[in-house]
C-alpha cells in the first residue's frame, strides 16, 4: 500500500534557525514526489516535484531534495511568514494519477 | 494566474440530507479530483475524474458519493445522506495533462453536519 510518513509532527524554530523537515515514502511505479505548503483554512499550494533520486530544487529559502526512500525540505534562515504545514506527497504512475498526502509538519517560526 | 474556484466557502447541514459541493476547475486542465481533510488530520484522496468518469476512487468514496462534470465548465460532488463524520474540508483540484502532475487546488469547501 501506498505510504507517506512525514516527521516532526511539529517543530518550532526561532528566525534565523535553520532546520529539515523529513519525509519517508513507499510507493509502487513512483511518479514524482511532491511538497505542498498548507495555511490554515486554505487548499495546500504547490512547491516542489521531484522525480529521481538525487533531485534537488530550491525556492527562496527552501531546498528539497530526494533519495530513493525519503525526501528532506531544508529551510534555511526561516522569517516567520515560513509558519505553515508542509505537505509531502507521492504520485503512483497508474490510474487516474492519485497522490497520496502525509499528515504534514506543522512549522513555526518565531521573530 | 488561473485557480480552481469551489462553492460554497462552507455549508452546514442535517444529518441524512443531501449537500452538492461545486467546483469549477481550471479551463484547459483534464483531471479532476476530490479530497477531504477532517480537522487536523492528513488530506485524504476521494476521487479521480478524467475524459467523464471515475479513474480511480478510494474506500471512503463509497454508494453514498458521486461526482459529475454536468457541463464544461463544473465539476459536482454530491452527498447523498450525509453522516456526522462526513464533515471535514472538502478541496477539488485539478492537473493539467498527464505530463504535468501538479495538483492545482481551490480553497475548499468546510462541510458541517449536524
Amino acid at each position: 500500500e501506498d505510504q507517506v510518513t512525514q516527521s516532526p509532527e511539529a517543530l518550532r524554530l526561532q528566525e534565523g534557525e535553520s532546520s529539515s523537515l523529513n519525509c519517508s515514502y513507499t510507493v509502487s511505479g513512483l511518479r514524482g514526489l511532491f511538497w505542498y505548503r498548507q495555511d490554515p483554512g486554505k487548499g495546500p499550494e504547490f512547491l516542489f516535484t521531484l522525480y529521481s533520486a538525487g533531485e534537488e530544487k530550491e525556492k527562496e529559502r527552501l531546498k528539497a531534495t530526494l533519495t530513493k526512500k525519503e525526501s528532506f525540505l531544508h529551510i534555511t534562515a526561516p522569517k516567520p511568514e515560513d509558519s505553515a504545514t508542509y505537505l509531502c506527497a507521492v504520485q503512483a504512475g497508474t490510474g487516474g494519477f492519485k497522490t497520496i498526502f502525509g499528515a504534514g509538519t506543522r512549522l513555526f517560526v518565531k521573530a | 494566474e488561473p485557480e480552481v474556484t469551489q462553492t460554497p466557502s462552507h455549508q452546514v447541514t442535517q444529518m441524512g440530507q443531501e449537500v452538492i459541493l461545486r467546483c469549477v476547475p481550471i479551463s484547459n486542465h483534464l483531471y479532476f479530483y476530490w479530497y477531504r481533510q477532517i480537522l487536523g488530520q492528513k488530506v485524504e484522496f476521494l476521487v479521480s475524474f478524467y475524459n467523464n468518469e471515475i479513474s480511480e476512487k478510494s474506500e471512503i468514496f463509497d454508494d453514498q458519493f458521486s461526482v459529475e462534470r454536468p457541463d464544461g465548465s463544473n465539476f459536482t460532488l454530491k452527498i447523498r445522506s450525509t453522516k456526522l463524520e462526513d464533515s471535514a474540508m472538502y478541496f477539488c483540484a485539478s492537473i493539467m495533462t498527464a505530463d504535468n502532475e501538479k495538483l492545482f487546488f481551490g480553497s475548499g469547501t468546510q462541510l458541517s453536519v449536524l
